[in-house]
């Protein structure tokens, strides 16, 4: 059963500070990896998606990397600002799944002034 | 606006009180699905339908049901609500399974207490 790990639970940092956010994954079948962010009382708002043939894909100062052999992927966050305080969730796609996504638990993010 | 809307977005009720909550797409997706959310559990999938008249569980089906009979709606059914019911719901939709790996897009949710 696949299972997704998010690390850490929790975590603040200063404005400006680049950060780097953690996803694992123990079934390297995946179709593929997708970050979401949550803000509170909304929905999950989808950022970047990774097909399982890509090492990364970049949205403007997010970069998102996936090393299936390790099962991993990291989302990195540049020079971070307080409107990017949210919940980042990672979820995969498991081969022959039709579509359903596997969650992390998250992480809960605050950038301070 | 490409979106998925769901009602209500908030509930409360009481145990066995049949309750429906609706969900529907603009973007004529193939797929939809539920999700429920619940602290420390993440988001568990509940049931999915790949197209109308088609559906199927997902990880925790037990006390929903579902129906697909327009493309667009993808309502949730409790037919006899438990407070164990008690949670973060979300629908999801895209585009299609395997179609270019099109990204989900989620509703706002809907938060159900039962009582």
């Amino acid at each position: 059963k696949q299972e997704v790990t998010q690390i850490p639970a929790a975590l603040s940092v200063p404005e400006g500070e680049n950060l780097v956010l953690n996803c694992s994954f123990t079934d390297s079948a995946i179709y593929n990896l997708q970050w979401f962010r949550q803000d509170p009382g909304k929905g999950l708002t989808s950022l970047l998606l990774i097909q399982s043939s890509q090492r990364e894909q970049t949205s403007g100062r997010l970069n998102a990397s996936l090393d299936k052999s390790s099962g991993r992927s990291t989302l990195y966050i540049a020079a971070s600002q307080p409107g990017d305080s949210a919940t980042y969730l990672c979820a995969v796609t498991i081969t022959g799944t039709a579509s359903k996504l596997t969650f992390g638990t998250g992480t809960r993010l605050q950038v301070t002034l | 606006e490409a979106q998925v809307t769901q009602n209500p977005r908030y509930l409360i009720t009481v145990t066995g009180k049949k309750l429906t909550v609706t969900c529907s797409q603009n973007m004529n997706h193939e797929y939809m699905s539920w999700y429920r959310q619940d602290p420390g559990l993440g988001l568990r999938q509940i049931y999915y339908s790949m197209n109308v008249e088609v559906t199927d569980k997902g990880d925790v089906p037990e006390g929903y049901k579902v129906s697909r009979k327009e493309k667009r709606n993808f309502p949730l059914i409790l037919e006899s609500p438990s407070p164990n019911q008690t949670s973060l719901y979300f629908c999801a939709s895209s585009l299609g399974t395997g179609v270019g790996n099109q990204p989900q897009h989620f509703g706002d949710g809907t938060r159900l207490s039962i009582l």
